[in-house]
């Protein structure tokens, strides 16, 4: 079965340093997504991809944010200058279609700022 | 905006007890709501969704638009059901398909 997958499982990275979480979603997949889920706390909306730009965004989702979709297979996501705050488990999501397609999760980068 | 709310963060059974997992939303349209389930160490996955009206793995999940709830639930837990338990909403209305998320329910079955 398809899936999509995520890399690092772990990044560890200095406060005020720039990391890339990257994504592979299912091939045949139209609709890319990053949600967050910072300790102990709810899955969080960040953003939505489609048709090589941002279809919707949330509050958590600011400048120190981007995504990108830079070849075929990759979408990435990129955080400019991490904070502590930024801490949190980055899931990745593809689906293929708008309204009845379900939202098929990558295992999951765990982001830790030191 | 829309929010959804899952009550208990853990809910402990025996096997072979009844199963409820609660989920109540708040939504202005008509949602369209899904239960979605990590296992340890395994990504989220879409256990039911509600339009969909089937049952998965014994799960059923029905939509109360009266009381704004969408329990979880299942005659008979068995010891492979203990995971996360998250309720999802995602809008119906207006611009974006993203999944508004509850807090999770950890379900423990006892054996």
């Amino acid at each position: 079965e398809p899936e999509v997958t995520q890399t690092p499982s772990h990044q560890v990275t200095q406060m005020g340093q720039e990391v890339i979480l990257r994504c592979v979603p299912i091939s045949n997949h139209l609709y890319f997504y990053w949600y967050r889920q910072i300790l102990g706390q709810k899955v969080e909306f960040l953003v939505s991809f489609y048709n090589n730009e941002i279809s919707e965004k949330s509050e958590i989702f600011d400048d120190q944010f981007s995504v990108e979709r830079p070849d075929g297979s990759n979408f990435t996501l990129k955080i400019r200058s991490t904070k502590l705050e930024d801490s949190a488990m980055y899931f990745c999501a593809s689906s293929e279609a708008l309204w009845a397609g379900e939202a098929f999760f990558g295992q999951g980068t765990r982001l830790t700022v030191v | 905006a829309q929010r959804v709310t899952q009550p208990e963060k853990l809910l402990s059974v025996f096997k072979g007890a009844p199963v409820e997992l609660k989920c109540n939303y708040s939504y202005s349209g008509s949602p369209e709501l899904f239960w979605y389930v990590q296992y340890s160490r395994q990504r989220l996955q879409l256990l039911l969704r509600h339009i969909s009206r089937e049952s998965i793995k014994g799960f059923t999940a029905d939509l109360n638009k009266g009381e704004t709830s969408f329990h979880l639930k299942k005659p008979f837990a068995q010891e492979e059901d203990s995971a996360m338990y998250y309720c999802a909403l995602r809008k119906t209305m207006g611009a974006g398909n993203m999944l508004t998320f509850g807090g999770g329910t950890r379900l423990m079955v006892k054996p």
